[in-house]
């Protein structure tokens, strides 16, 4: 079955340490790849995307992916976090080629960011 | 100008009532969704239209019923309304092609007392 799944609820960090948040994906062909961001109280916004080419995709606020197929895996990563980076944090995709756009998110995971 | 956007922001009303979300996209975008995100914080996606055309229905109540009088604007009518519906819903838009990325909606959190 189709699945994207993030295996950490929540992951606590102390401010200026790196960041690493897992995701894996079950399709049958890679699909499109995105991580997105929840502020509390907010809505969801676009930290960056990946459909092909280089696997190392470089997003906003500082953040960035790694795409590795043979691992199912598209990781978020950033190298010193901020404490304005605490939020709920999504990986999501949409299975590439046909016309199914829907969106399928993994359940998230929450970042505290310790001072 | 907000690219997406949702009212009302907080709707809070007693069960039985009937309730509407309203949706206005200016992105130029031909598919619109509606989702819904529980206590959880888990995202599922309920319907999606394109060109108010209704191409997805998850597996959602009949008192949930979507309309699109145009590719700019989806609404979300909900009868009947019970304590299992308080959430917060979110639009969405896409371009046709779907893949650069959903562009989301600030959410409506309704709560049902």
């Amino acid at each position: 079955a189709q699945s994207v799944t993030q295996p950490d609820i929540h992951i606590t960090v102390s401010e200026g340490a790196s960041l690493e948040l897992r995701c894996n994906y079950s399709y049958g062909a890679t699909p499109y790849l995105f991580w997105y961001v929840q502020s509390p109280g907010q809505g969801l916004q676009l930290l960056l995307k990946y459909f092909s080419g280089d696997t190392l995709v470089q997003g906003i606020k500082g953040f960035e992916a790694e795409f590795k197929r043979s691992q199912s895996s598209f990781n978020l990563r950033k190298p010193s976090v901020h404490w304005s980076d605490a939020a709920e944090y999504f990986c999501a995709v949409v299975p590439s080629g046909g016309s199914n756009y829907k969106l399928t998110f993994g359940k998230g995971t929450l970042l505290t960011v310790n001072p | 100008d907000t690219a997406v956007s949702q009212t009302p922001k907080y709707l809070v009303t007693q069960m039985g009532n009937d309730k509407s979300i309203k949706c206005e996209q200016n992105l130029g975008h031909d598919t619109m969704y509606w989702y819904k995100q529980d206590s959880k914080k888990f995202l599922k996606i309920m319907f999606s239209y394109n060109n108010k055309e209704l191409i997805i229905n998850e597996t959602v109540p009949n008192r949930f019923s979507p309309k699109s009088p145009d590719k700019a604007h989806l609404n979300l009518h909900i009868n009947s309304l019970e304590l299992g519906d308080s959430a917060v819903y979110f639009c969405a838009s896409t371009p046709l092609t779907g893949h650069s990325g959903y562009t989301f909606g600030s959410g409506t959190r309704l709560t049902v007392v």
